[in-house]
């Protein structure tokens, strides 16, 4: 069984400082992760993904997140915030045969404050 | 190129009522998923379809939700004398199911109330 775990539910930071948003992730073969990001009354976009190229892996809107094996975890940062990032952000993992469900974290409100 | 599309956006129904719901996945995905995102459950899977194998519905959650994908497109969610635990958001994503690209792509969702 695969899950991710997501610390925060709600998170604060300053426009302009850094963002940290962390998920943990537990799977039994070797994963695909991803992070997605949800405006109100929107679907999810994906930000970013890893599937076992680059462990650094780059995103949209300046986001990146590292793949850590030895810590099973896969946290987004942004190095300055903006506004326009106030969002709930969603950590996923799957597996890379078969059905390729995603299991989602719990999600993260990520809150911007002028 | 155009997205996963959904409809309808918003659907008010009488708790008994069967309700139909559409997803247009983006041209040439061949894997196709639906998930329930509510309050209490957070982001649920429900059903997979990939190409013309049995789809995977080990996720829906009793029998009056059903799922169909015709001619490898088109899929409609159907759900039986609806309850009012029903209600949430229906998203549904489609993949392109490739080596090394097992991201989805999402919807905007259909917003079910029952009342």
């Amino acid at each position: 069984a695969q899950s991710v775990t997501q610390l925060g539910s709600h998170v604060s930071v300053s426009e302009g400082a850094l963002v940290l948003l962390r998920c943990n992730y537990s799977s039994s073969v070797p994963p695909y992760l991803f992070w997605y990001v949800q405006y109100p009354n929107q679907g999810l976009q994906l930000l970013l993904k890893y599937t076992s190229a680059a462990t650094l892996v780059k995103g949209i809107n300046g986001f990146e997140a590292e793949f850590k094996k030895s810590e099973t975890s896969f946290h987004l940062t942004k190095p300055s915030a903006h506004m326009s990032d106030a969002a709930e952000y969603f950590c996923a993992v799957t597996k890379n045969f078969g059905n390729e469900k995603l299991t989602f974290g719990t999600g993260t409100r990520l809150t911007i404050i002028p | 190129g155009a997205g996963v599309s959904q409809s309808p956006s918003n659907k008010v129904t009488e708790k008994g009522k069967d309700v139909e719901l559409r997803c247009d996945p983006i041209s040439g995905h061949t894997a196709l998923y639906w998930y329930r995102q509510s309050l209490g459950q957070g982001l649920e899977f429900l059903i997979y379809f990939q190409g013309n194998s049995a789809p995977d519905k080990s996720g829906l959650p009793s029998d009056r939700f059903s799922a169909e994908r015709t001619g490898g497109s088109v899929s409609t969610l159907t759900i039986q004398r609806t309850q009012q635990e029903d209600s949430a958001v229906y998203l549904c994503a489609s993949g392109p199911r490739l080596a090394g690209a097992r991201e989805q792509y999402f919807g905007p969702g259909t917003r079910l109330t029952v009342t």
